[in-house]
């Protein structure tokens, strides 16, 4: 199995909204990535989990708020979004957070905030 | 400060033909480059990499040659294939464990 799974795939959601994207992967990787990406743009990092434990937030907002409840799963919970955050949220994980290996990423959950 | 840069946003070829695209980098601190490969509605796929320490690396039709002295990468296709029109992504990592993507480059490969 070298599949990331993402769910959902598309959400819409507004301003006031509590919602959840949720990252499966069964692989027994250790790291796990959430990136932003919007149209036309490259893939942007939001945070690292190595070991299930938060090893890199790069600078977010406090409306996202990551969560890895065990090594299989990594969560991103949103609320009180702003519409210049919707996007391509996508998911990734790397069998250790070295610098010399590939991510695998999943299908990605298309985000609207209205 | 964009330090991964992809200059040609889209590249056209024949089938059968060679695809090259460009990558540079301003950052000496990355010792780590990767070639991912995105289909529309779907999450990048690896597709090959490259250390600092060596200057071409080959994956079947794939290879990808890296300049370190010109900070300068590229990813060459033989043949193209009509298939393998999507967008490629360069990526360099520092030891860190962090990954910085280009803007990426469409390629269209004509039949």
């Amino acid at each position: 199995d070298t599949e990331v799974t993402q769910t959902p795939k598309h959400l819409v959601m507004g301003m006031t909204n509590k919602k959840s994207l949720k990252c499966e992967q069964h692989m027994g990787h250790r790291a796990m990535y959430w990136y932003k990406q919007k149209a036309k743009k490259p893939p942007e990092l939001m945070f690292v989990y190595s070991y299930e434990k938060l090893s890199i937030n790069e600078s977010v907002p406090s409306r996202f708020s990551p969560e890895c409840p065990n090594s299989s799963l990594l969560n991103l919970h949103l609320h009180a979004l702003q519409p210049e955050d919707s996007a391509l949220y996508l998911c990734a994980s790397k069998d250790r957070v070295l610098w010399n290996t590939e991510a695998f990423f999943g299908q990605g959950t298309r985000l609207t905030v209205v | 400060d964009q330090q991964v840069k992809q200059n040609s946003p889209s590249l056209s070829v024949q089938e059968g033909r060679i695809s090259i695209l460009n990558c540079d980098y301003t950052n000496s601190m990355f010792d780590y480059f990767l070639w991912y490969k995105k289909y529309p509605a779907e999450g990048p796929t690896f597709l090959i990499s490259i250390s600092s320490i060596k200057d071409k690396n080959e994956d079947g039709r794939f290879t990808v040659f890296l300049n370190k002295s010109a900070k300068h990468l590229s990813l060459h296709i033989v043949p193209s294939q009509p298939g393998d029109s999507a967008v490629y992504f360069c990526a360099a990592s520092t030891n860190a464990g962090k990954s910085t993507f280009g803007d990426g480059t469409t390629l269209t490969v004509k039949p």
